[in-house]
């Protein structure tokens, strides 16, 4: 398998501008999580989706913040509008339930700079 | 509630020592514990897991982590220490109420000196 996909690796934007970042679980999956870290924070856990359903969203900051899952082999992040204070690694993870392995399989991040 | 504590910023070891990277958690019910390895620039690699059975569990690399039940704690221990280990370790737990979610520790850095 190819593992977990995110795209853009990179983005670099101007505050204000409309931020999309995707993911791309691997195949089997139920779970879809996405992180933001930063030396600050940390590793955030943001929301996390259920069989393409979102079930507890309690760490997107606000209303700037959305996320989608339309099927089960694609998530996006979507930041509108973006602000220097976003400026983070977004990172997609998936996971097969805890009845399974329950260990979680990450992406490589998007590393997102607002100016 | 879901928490996890990494009481330790950085750990610095000489090559060849052992090595043990601290983590305590607060779960309801029964924890599923796991150690995550991140690498400068890469997403975080699963180490290994605590799901059940006996306490001490090996992983990937030389790692092994006991479970420590009545000490709600999942240290991280390697007999031998390499320069490639220098690495940001990640404890994390999942399961109790809301057994989907997984949240981690702060993270450590370990340093491993020739």
């Amino acid at each position: 398998d190819a593992g977990v996909i995110q795209s853009p690796r990179h983005e670099v934007t101007e505050m204000g501008q409309e931020v999309t970042l995707r993911c791309k679980p691997i195949s089997g999956h139920d779970y879809l999580f996405w992180y933001r870290q930063t030396m600050m924070r940390g590793l955030e856990l943001l929301i996390y989706f259920n069989n393409n359903v979102p079930i507890d969203d309690s760490g997107m900051p606000e209303d700037r913040f959305s996320a989608k899952m339309p099927n089960a082999s694609f998530s996006t992040l979507k930041i509108q509008p973006s602000e220097p204070r976003d400026s983070a690694v977004y990172f997609c993870a998936s996971s097969r339930g805890l009845g399974h392995t329950g260990e979680l399989f990450f992406g490589e991040g998007s590393r997102l700079t607002v100016l | 509630a879901q928490s996890v504590a990494q009481p330790e910023d950085q750990v610095n070891v000489a090559e060849g020592n052992p090595l043990t990277v601290k983590c305590t958690y607060s779960v309801s019910g029964n924890p599923y514990l796991f150690w995550y390895v991140q690498y400068p620039n890469r997403g975080l690699q699963f180490l290994l897991k605590y799901i059940t059975g006996d306490n001490l569990v090996k992983g990937s690399y030389g790692f092994e982590a006991e479970f420590n039940k009545s000490q709600t704690s999942f240290h991280l221990k390697k007999p031998s220490a390499l320069v490639s280990d220098s690495a940001l370790y990640f404890c994390a737990v999942r399961g109790g109420t809301n057994a989907g979610k997984s949240t981690f520790g702060d993270g450590t850095t370990l340093t491993v000196k020739p």
